[in-house]
């Protein structure tokens, strides 16, 4: 069975300071992760994902993630936090069906 | 490219009633449509996955009678929520993707339907 997890429900920095948002996984064979942000009552919008190749992935909105294969671990990025960032975010892993993590919640701090 | 729409957007019934969310595929054909549900703050749960012509898989703990699936075209897959109850109050999510030939098992997501039975 393949699943994520997300360790840390809330994630709080101030702008202009790094994020990073953590997600570990558990697949049998090769891993296809995602990234998804969410806002308040809206759906779902992708920002990268990792199929296979280098592992780090630029995605959207200035955010990048590193695929560790030895820490099981596919890490959301960004240099420098935006206020705009404050939202909910899910990491995902998928052979047909999508897994997801419960959610990190990021809050960027003026 | 890859949108998915949602209609409504939102809705509010009375209890006992039923209520229809369509899920649609604007620019491309979807052979795979799935749907989820998320309750406040919570991750998202997925309740069946739906093939165009075939009846939809129920995840375990999803009532098939109460939410109905339809997925009659490669464009258009529809819920419906049977008999609505306060319980059944949420926040529902499509999603679709292309043929799986196609090697990538992206799935492109709607904005999402607000229900909110009385």
């Amino acid at each position: 069975a393949q699943s994520v997890a997300q360790p840390e429900d809330q994630v709080n920095v101030a702008e202009g300071n790094p994020l990073t948002v953590k997600c570990t996984y558990s697949v049998s064979g090769n891993p296809y992760l995602f990234w998804y942000v969410q806002y308040p009552n809206r759906g779902l919008q992708f920002l990268l994902k990792y199929i296979t190749g280098d592992n780090l992935v630029k995605g959207s909105y200035g955010f990048e993630a590193e695929f560790n294969k030895s820490q099981t671990s596919f890490h959301l990025k960004k240099p420098s936090a935006l206020v705009s960032d404050s939202a909910l975010y899910f990491c995902a892993v998928s052979d047909y069906k999508l897994s997801f993590g419960a959610g990190t919640t990021v809050t960027v701090r003026a | 490219g890859a949108v998915v729409s949602q209609h409504p957007s939102w809705v509010i019934c009375k209890s006992g009633t039923s209520v229809k969310i369509e899920c649609r595929s604007l620019d491309f054909q979807a052979t795979t449509m799935f749907w989820y549900r998320q309750f406040p703050k919570q991750s998202l749960m997925l309740m069946a996955t739906s093939n165009e012509g075939s009846k939809a898989t129920y995840e375990q703990g999803v009532e098939k009678d109460k939410f109905l699936i339809n997925h009659a075209s490669l464009t258009l897959s529809t819920l419906t929520v049977t008999s609505a109850h306060p319980e059944d109050s949420s926040f529902y999510i499509c999603s679709a993707r292309r043929s799986r030939a196609s090697g990538n098992n992206e799935q492109f997501f709607g904005p999402g339907t607000r229900l909110t039975v009385l």
